[in-house]
């Protein structure tokens, strides 16, 4: 498709299982970004990738999370041994090198991984 | 570090009134400035942006807002609203040089749009 591709969109796990978040950004997009989207938090930054390269992993909130870029393409966001406070909405965007002139601004998003701990 | 305050988590309206959500940011540096929408159960997608030029800024659906650097601010507004304009509103800032590009985004705002 032509628009940002997340899977699962629903994930229903148990306390202290390992998960996996997959994002396919839109073709020729060099950059990469997860946010977590939780109840009246917004969005909150993860990390960011720029090609397979991830210059920005500030937002990582713990050991637990961890993230990778192949092929310049798809991304793959890694959960170990879950707790409940990881219960959000997984978003993935892409977008054009921001740091090119002329190409700031739009990150295209996708609908979202909604993960739920039990 | 940029930061994005939106005041106000929740707006309702009646339909065909005018709308104002708003949006103030701290920065010690120039800033690029966005609203993103978010209709239910759907991603986040572009409404509007301020690069440079006109502080008045025209987006999709009606909407537009105005750049206030003095006041730090990027409010939005539609004369008129409508059901469809139900959604989850988020304001978004970039440092205009020395950052990396990655936005960081507000709280969000929920519009609700009564009949």
């Amino acid at each position: 498709g032509a628009g940002v591709s997340q899977s699962p969109s629903n994930k229903v796990t148990e306390k202290g299982k390992d998960v996996e978040l997959r994002c396919d950004p839109i073709s020729g997009h060099t950059a990469l970004y997860w946010y977590r989207q939780s109840l009246g938090q917004g969005l909150e930054f993860l990390i960011y990738f720029q090609g397979n390269s991830a210059p920005d992993k500030s937002g990582l909130p713990s050991d637990r999370f961890s993230a990778e870029r192949t092929g310049g393409s798809v991304s793959t966001l890694t959960i170990q041994r879950t707790q409940q406070e990881d219960s959000a909405v997984y978003l993935c965007a892409s977008s054009f090198d921001q740091r090119l002139a002329g190409t700031t601004g739009e990150l295209f998003f996708g609908e979202g991984s909604r993960l739920t701990v039990l | 570090a940029q930061s994005v305050t939106q005041l106000d988590s929740q707006v309702p309206v009646f339909e065909e009134a005018p709308v104002e959500l708003r949006c103030n940011y701290s920065s010690s540096v120039s800033v690029y400035l966005f609203w993103y929408v978010q209709y239910p159960n759907q991603g986040l997608q572009l409404l509007l942006k301020y690069l440079s030029g006109s502080t008045l800024v025209k987006g999709i659906n009606g909407f537009e807002a105005e750049f206030n650097k003095s006041q730090t601010s990027f409010h939005l507004r539609k004369p008129s609203v409508h059901i469809s304009d139900t959604a989850e509103y988020f304001c978004a800032v970039i440092l205009a040089s020395g950052g990396s590009y990655i936005p960081t985004f507000g709280r969000g705002t929920s519009l609700i749009v009564h009949p």
